[in-house]
């Protein structure tokens, strides 16, 4: 079926880094935009960075940009987020999420989540 | 950036109850607004895209509609499965999400 699962999240220092991994199955990912979103303890959902489904156009929030980069490899069906000079606020789980449209240039609604994976961002 | 304003942010109902959640955009967003529901500890789920588009699986009784800046999700008949918290969102610059509401049982 289909399937996103999150890994490589963890305690880590402020300032430090954190690499997260999205594994994806039952679709064909090189023909889909994907996102990374994240939600604080309690807090509400907080869009982080979006890919194309080809790689070549990246978003990123304004809160995250120059700090995070997202890429993807198509060949290993593998998103990524890679998360430098963490700071406390950027603890959250952080989600990635399937854009719904198949070769889309822009961004849609998001169809289908991972379960998250748990950033902590603390000393 | 495009802000979304849900109201309300807590909402309490009881079986049977039709609900009405609405959203708004501080700039137009044409119909490109998409809704999410989100139970503890779950991931969202997509229930309403392109505005007032079902998602498939999800159940008739959900139903959205708007255009511009004013949407709405409304629930036709609240079932125990539906408490929970939804979300707004919109794609027509970037991303936003609203920030939430809460359903819960009276």
């Amino acid at each position: 079926q289909v399937q996103l699962v999150e890994s490589g999240g963890g305690v880590v220092q402020p300032g430090g880094s954190l690499r997260l991994s999205c594994a994806a199955s039952g679709f064909t990912f090189s023909s889909y935009g994907m996102h990374w979103v994240r939600q604080a303890p309690g807090k509400g959902l907080e869009w982080v960075a979006f890919i194309r489904y080809d790689g070549s156009n990246k978003y990123y929030a304004d809160s995250v940009k120059g700090r995070f980069t997202i890429s993807r490899d198509n060949s290993k069906n593998t998103l990524y987020l890679q998360m430098n000079s963490l700071r406390a606020e950027d603890t959250a789980v952080y989600y990635c999420a399937k854009d719904s449209i198949v070769g889309a240039n822009g961004v849609h609604a998001f169809d289908i989540w991972g379960q998250g994976t748990m950033v902590t961002v603390s000393s | 950036a495009i802000q979304l304003t849900q109201s309300p942010s807590s909402l309490s109902a009881s079986v049977g109850d039709r609900v009405t959640i609405t959203c708004r955009a501080s700039q137009g967003i044409s119909s490109a607004l998409a809704w999410y529901q989100q139970k503890p500890g779950k991931a969202p789920k997509l229930l309403i895209y392109d505005a007032s588009s079902l998602e498939s699986g999800v159940p008739s009784r959900f139903s959205g509609s708007g255009s511009g800046t004013d949407f709405t999700l409304t629930i036709s008949s609240l079932q125990p499965e539906d408490f929970a918290t939804y979300y707004c969102q919109q794609f027509n610059s970037y991303v936003t999400f609203g920030q939430g509401t809460k359903l819960e049982i009276k």
